[in-house]
């Protein structure tokens, strides 16, 4: 079965500190990848995309993430957190097109707690 | 703009009754979705459309309905409230070219429902 998985429920990081939210999927094929923020009470907004090319993405607010293909990994990253930072982060992907319509898979999500 | 509206953004319900959860985007977007978020669980789809008069089943369809008469527009309707459907609701719409869409989704705020 095709899924993505977040082995972490939750990442805490002191400000300053460089961050790792991992991401691992099982998907056939060449797939999409994303990785989605969702602050308190809002939904879930963009952040960054690998669909082909370099395997490292950057996105909004400073994040990147890394493409793995032989690990099938998907791990967001920044340099240096910020409090602001603190939110819920989804990891998702879309399998490669084979006909009709492929829908997002997400993962769990993981809480991210950045400390002053 | 206003992109993806939810309304309403609380609900508490009774077992056994109705209600109509109301998205509204203003992108011009073909595709439109609702999903509902549990803990732990991340994003489930409901239901989706990929344009007006159609509507496809998610991963998890079971006492919902849903209708796109417009394009701009994507109800969803729970017949009889069980409370199993207690959740958190979220309806986001994309644009895409074909079935390959690169998938970035644009999400409401929520709709948190409660049934007692």
């Amino acid at each position: 079965a095709q899924s993505v998985a977040q082995p972490e429920d939750q990442v805490n990081v002191a400000e300053g500190n460089p961050l790792t939210v991992k991401c691992t999927y099982s998907v056939s094929g060449n797939p999409y990848l994303f990785w989605y923020v969702q602050y308190p009470n809002r939904g879930l907004q963009f952040l960054l995309k690998y669909i082909t090319g370099d395997n490292l993405v950057k996105g909004s607010y400073g994040f990147e993430a890394e493409f793995n293909k032989s690990q099938t990994s998907f791990h967001l990253k920044k340099p240096s957190a910020l409090v602001s930072d603190s939110a819920l982060y989804f990891c998702a992907v879309r399998p490669s097109f084979s006909g009709g319509y492929n829908k997002l898979i997400f993962g769990a999500g993981t809480r991210l707690a950045v400390h002053p | 703009n206003a992109g993806v509206t939810q309304t309403p953004k609380f609900r508490v319900l009774k077992t056994g009754q109705s209600m109509t959860l109301l998205c509204a985007q203003d992108m011009n977007h073909e595709y439109m979705y609702w999903y509902r978020q549990d803990p732990g669980m991340g994003l489930r789809l409901i239901h989706y459309s990929v344009g007006e008069g159609t509507t496809a089943k998610g991963e998890v369809p079971d006492g919902y309905n849903v209708s796109r008469l417009k394009k701009q527009n994507f109800l969803l309707g729970l017949e009889s409230a069980a409370p199993s459907q207690t959740s958190v609701y979220f309806c986001a719409s994309s644009y895409e070219r074909g079935a390959k869409g690169t998938g970035e989704l644009f999400f409401g705020e929520g709709s948190r429902l409660t049934v007692l």
